[in-house]
């Protein structure tokens, strides 16, 4: 059962826009939200993160978004970067489960 | 700090072969986890453990079995490789419980044929 899912595979934007990924959840455990960033025949790194108490939390050019009653969060990049492009997992957690999206590619074109 | 660290980085097993991936971690963090990755899906859960000697199932564990015999050390044992486990393997650690930022390794990548 996919408990965490980017329905978004892959999103391309031109440099400098914004970029909006996209991940829902349906385990209203869950009380902790993060991104990971991939690049190939590398591991995940940590991107942002959110606990369930806030709703948004901002990072530099990076902003992440709950809304808990739509199960429902995004990462925002402004402006977008050639060096974003990536592969970004969302993931949830509750306790020691840790649950991750199937990703969504971002190409951030020149 | 070199981090996490997998080995090998490659491997093709044939079915029925048995192997131990490596993952070693020198940030002195009491978690540790082991995922896989399919193509086209999120990482899944096989393992983790929570300190030496406490080893837990996750959310695929069956066909692997893991030890924690030291905090730096998580192997990671598939006895009878079977096409299925055909993957990417990475290895993760964190400071606690509390701290969900996991650090992640290189990965490897298993063909099982």
């Amino acid at each position: 059962d996919q408990q965490v899912k980017q329905n978004s595979p892959s999103l391309s934007v031109q440099e400098g826009r914004i970029s909006i990924l996209n991940c829902d959840y349906t385990n209203s455990m869950f009380d902790y939200f993060l991104w990971y960033k991939k690049y190939p025949a590398e591991g995940p790194t940590f991107l942002i993160s959110i606990s369930s108490i806030k709703d948004k939390n901002e990072d530099g050019r990076f902003t992440v978004f709950l809304n808990k009653s739509a199960k429902h969060l995004s990462l925002h990049i402004v402006p977008s970067q050639p060096g974003d492009s990536a592969v970004y997992f969302c993931a949830a957690s509750a306790d020691n489960d840790m649950r991750f999206g199937a990703g969504t590619r971002l190409t951030v074109k020149p | 700090n070199a981090g996490v660290t997998q080995t090998p980085k490659f491997r093709i097993l044939k079915i029925g072969q048995s192997m131990t991936l490596q993952c070693a971690q020198d940030m002195n963090h009491n978690y540790m986890y082991w995922y896989r990755q399919d193509p086209g899906m999120g990482l899944k859960l096989i393992y983790y453990s929570v300190g030496a000697g406490i080893t837990d199932k996750g959310e695929v564990p069956n066909g692997y079995n893991v030890s924690r015999s030291t905090t730096e050390d998580f192997p990671l044992r598939l006895e009878l490789a079977a096409p299925s486990q055909t993957s990417v393997y990475f290895c993760a650690s964190s400071y606690s419980q509390g701290a969900k930022e996991q650090f992640f390794g290189p990965g490897t990548r298993l063909t099982v044929l």
